[in-house]
This record gives C-alpha cells, sequence and structure tokens, in this order.
C-alpha cells in the first residue's frame, strides 16, 4: 500500500533557527513529489515539485531535495511568517491519485 | 485572479441531508479534484475528473457523487449526509495530470 510519512509532526523553532522537514514515501512508481504550504483557514498553496532523485529546488529561505525513499524541505533562517503546516505528496505512476502526508506544523517564535 | 473558489465556505447539515459543493476555476485547467481533509490524515481523493464531462473514483468516493458538465465547474455532491461525512473539503485544478494543483480554501461541512 502506497504510503506517506512525515516528521516531525510539529516543529517549534527560534527566528534564526535553521531545520529540515522529512517526508519519506512508499509507493510504486513516483511521477512526482510535491511540497505544499497550509495556512490555517486556507488550502494548500504548492510550493516545489521534484521528479528525480538527486533534484533540489529552492526558493528564498526554503530548499527541498529528493532521493529515492524520502524528501527533504531544509528551512534556513526561518521568519515567523514561515509559520505554517507543510504537507509533501507523492503522484502514483497510474491513475491520478495523489497520497498526501498528514504534514508538519511548524511554529517559527520571534 | 480568483483561481480555485469553492462555495459554501461553512455549512450544517442534519443526518440525512442532501447538498451541493461548488467548486469554479478559472484557469482553463483540465483536471480537477475533490478531497477530504481530517484531523491527522493527508488530504484523501474523493473524485477526479480530467476533462469536461469525465468523472473517475479515487481513494473516498463512498457516499459522494460528483458531476463536471462545465470545464470551469466541478460539482460534489452528498446525497444522504452521514456524521462520518464531517470535515472540511478541499476543490483543486491542475493544467495536466502530474502538475501542481491550485486549492481553493476550503468547505466545512458539519453533520449533525
Amino acid at each position: 500500500e502506497d504510503q506517506v510519512t512525515q516528521s516531525p509532526e510539529a516543529l517549534r523553532l527560534q527566528e534564526g533557527e535553521s531545520s529540515s522537514l522529512n517526508c519519506s514515501y512508499t509507493v510504486s512508481g513516483l511521477r512526482g513529489l510535491f511540497w505544499y504550504r497550509q495556512d490555517p483557514g486556507k488550502g494548500p498553496e504548492f510550493l516545489f515539485t521534484l521528479y528525480s532523485a538527486g533534484e533540489e529546488k529552492e526558493k528564498e529561505r526554503l530548499k527541498a531535495t529528493l532521493t529515492k525513499k524520502e524528501s527533504f524541505l531544509h528551512i534556513t533562517a526561518p521568519k515567523p511568517e514561515d509559520s505554517a503546516t507543510y504537507l509533501c505528496a507523492v503522484k502514483e505512476s497510474y491513475g491520478q491519485n495523489f497520497v498526501f502526508g498528514p504534514g508538519t506544523r511548524l511554529s517559527v517564535l520571534p | 485572479n480568483a483561481g480555485v473558489t469553492q462555495t459554501p465556505k461553512f455549512r450544517v447539515l442534519k443526518t440525512g441531508q442532501s447538498m451541493t459543493l461548488l467548486c469554479a476555476q478559472d484557469m482553463n485547467h483540465e483536471y480537477m479534484y475533490w478531497y477530504r481533509q481530517d484531523p491527522g490524515m493527508g488530504l484523501r481523493l474523493i473524485h477526479y475528473s480530467v476533462g469536461e464531462g469525465t468523472t473517475a473514483k479515487g481513494e473516498v468516493p463512498d457516499g459522494y457523487n460528483v458531476s463536471r458538465l462545465k470545464k470551469q465547474n466541478f460539482l460534489l455532491g452528498l446525497e444522504s449526509a452521514a456524521p462520518s461525512q464531517t470535515s472540511v473539503y478541499f476543490c483543486a485544478s491542475s493544467d495536466r495530470g502530474n502538475q501542481p494543483q491550485h486549492f481553493g480554501d476550503g468547505t466545512r461541512l458539519s453533520i449533525l
């Protein structure tokens, strides 16, 4: 059964304290791994897509990396406005199903 | 740009009542999706559509029906609401099947 897990479940950082979020997956044929940010009361907002192991994408303080079994979202010198829930999702090879992880709830304290 | 718009934003139903959730997108996307989000769980796909006039079942389709009569609209129906359908429902759209999805802000549905 295809699965996506994320760790930690929640993370509290001081402003400027860098860290990483993990997304581990087991799917039968990966057609893309997606990172989203979700603010309370809002829908997920797209951040990155990674398609193959070794690929990296960057945007401001965020950097996403991908291996054959997991992806990391690295947050460098975070600010309070980076506080949100970060979701990862994988697209299976067959059909249109996207398997989402439960998310990591990030709090950045000033 | 409106993007993906969901109506209503909130709704309370009694068990056995029916209702329709509306999703509209203005990006001319071919693919549209309906998800539900429950505490501690990831988004789960209910139904999806790969183009006007098409629909297909996702991971958790039981108790729901959908229609895509127009390319820009995707409707989710609950024929006989049950308390287990209390959730936040998200609609999303994408240009292609393996492209990033654009989400609406959700409909919060409570079934009493």
